[in-house]
């Protein structure tokens, strides 16, 4: 069973700041996803992965892919407020049918003045 | 492209009572799913579909049904509607191996 974690949970930041949150996840996958939730809102996408080495950037955000490691990062740049949200990173099922995806549970971002 | 749609936006039902949840994408994606969302939990899936009459269950599926007769649609049934099927409802599609595109979501609340 693919199992996707996040770190951390929860992310309390400065404004001007930089910090990372982690993805991991357990089995062979080829790519990964990021997504972004504000508050009472949907889901919407930020960044697909494709490939070992994949780096994406838009704005203050950068994201990373090691398939090696199993590990996706996604870089906050001098945080600013507009960025508070919930990040979520998901992976294709393993074994290629690449049906479903399976989430981490989110990362609750909050950056203060 | 209006992308992934759902109606309604917010609804309340009283226990016992049954209601359809309805999701419809003009993207033309053979892939569909429901999942729900608790306050501050993360995403739990429901039922997906992979293509027009072919469904199968994901992780909470009791209490739900859904079925697909178009591509188009994609509808969840709750039967005998419980106060822990209240929750935040995201339907979405996307094609293989490509992200999903979400809806706006359906808030119920089931008293």
């Amino acid at each position: 069973e693919l199992k996707v974690e996040q770190n951390p949970l929860f992310l309390s930041m400065q404004e001007g700041k930089n910090y990372t949150i982690y993805c991991n996840y357990s089995t062979t996958s080829d790519r990964l996803y990021w997504y972004r939730q504000d508050p009472g809102k949907s889901l919407e996408s930020l960044f697909v992965l494709l490939s070992n080495g994949a780096v994406k950037q838009e704005g203050r955000l950068m994201a990373s892919l090691d398939t090696k490691a199993r590990l996706s990062t996604l870089h906050i740049t001098a945080a600013v407020h507009d960025l508070s949200a919930t990040y979520f990173c998901a992976v294709g099922d393993s074994g290629g049918s690449n049906y479903k995806l399976t989430f981490g549970k989110g990362t609750l971002l909050t950056v203060n003045p | 492209n209006a992308g992934v749609t759902q109606t309604p936006k917010f609804r309340i039902l009283k226990i016992g009572q049954s209601m359809t949840l309805q999701c419809t994408q003009d993207m033309n994606h053979n892939y569909m799913y429901w999942y729900r969302q608790d306050p501050g939990m993360g995403l739990k899936l429901i039922y997906y579909s992979v293509g027009a009459g072919i469904t199968d269950k994901g992780e909470v599926p009791n209490g739900y049904n859904v079925s697909r007769s178009t591509t188009e649609d994609f509808p969840l049934r709750l039967e005998l509607a419980a106060p822990s099927q209240t929750s935040v409802y995201f339907c979405a599609s996307r094609k293989a191996k490509e992200t999903q595109y979400f809806g706006p979501g359906t808030r119920l609340l089931v008293l």
